[in-house]
């Protein structure tokens, strides 16, 4: 089946630094979708790509949409305590498609 | 408040025992869906309801069952929970746009089974 890939499984930055994920795929996916989710939360979604090339901001966080359609990637500029937590990446393929979903990267931010 | 969310919080239960795990959304989502997350493995599809009546299995579905009855309901059941169900486990809804889906996701339930 498709799968995500996202990695390493877990990042450690220091406070006020940018920090890059990627996710790829060898599967070609018309939506991509990126999400943090909080100690004990369910996941919230922070970005969500539907055409390729697409850049798109919220706030400190910048995701593209890749142009292959094969991968994507979200920044985090800024880095401050509150933005630890675990970053999915999720893919679909069509409309009628269900997501698939990454492994997630742990990020860690020391103060 | 647009919500999902699903009752109970935490459940420890015994091998066996029939459950049940409730899913309400407040959105009129068409769509409607339950993961399982587990350490290494990320979020894994177990169900998914396209609308009212119609449901389909996800990646994960053996010993698992739901029901759309209504469309802001997707309760999840366990007929016979084993310990290989222990997992946290998320209800998500969306609207079914064309080329377009978001997922809102519940705050999730941990379940233990022993």
């Amino acid at each position: 089946g498709q799968q995500l890939n996202q990695s390493p499984q877990s990042m450690f930055i220091q406070e006020g630094e940018d920090v890059s994920m990627n996710c790829t795929s060898s599967s070609i996916f018309n939506t991509w979708l990126w999400y943090k989710q909080d100690p004990g939360e369910g996941p919230v979604l922070l970005i969500a790509l539907y055409k390729a090339g697409e850049l798109t901001s919220n706030g400190r966080l910048t995701a593209q949409f890749g142009i292959t359609r094969k991968d994507s990637f979200l920044n985090i500029s800024a880095s401050i305590p509150s933005d630890v937590g675990i970053y999915f990446c999720a893919g679909q393929s069509g409309a009628n498609s269900k997501l698939t979903f990454g492994k997630g990267i742990t990020l860690s931010v020391r103060p | 408040e647009a919500q999902v969310t699903q009752n109970p919080r935490y459940l420890i239960t015994v091998t066996g025992k029939k459950l049940t795990v409730t899913c309400s959304q407040n959105m009129n989502h068409e769509y409607m869906s339950w993961y399982r997350q587990d350490p290494g493995l990320g979020l894994r599809q177990i169900y998914y309801s396209m609308n009212v009546e119609v449901t389909d299995k996800g990646d994960v579905p053996e010993g698992y069952k739901v029901s759309r009855k209504e469309k802001r309901n997707f309760p999840l059941i366990l007929e016979s929970p084993s310990p290989n169900q222990t997992s946290l486990y998320f209800c998500a809804s969306s609207f079914r746009r064309l080329m377009n889906t978001e997922a809102f996701f519940g705050q999730g339930t941990r379940l233990t089974v022993v």
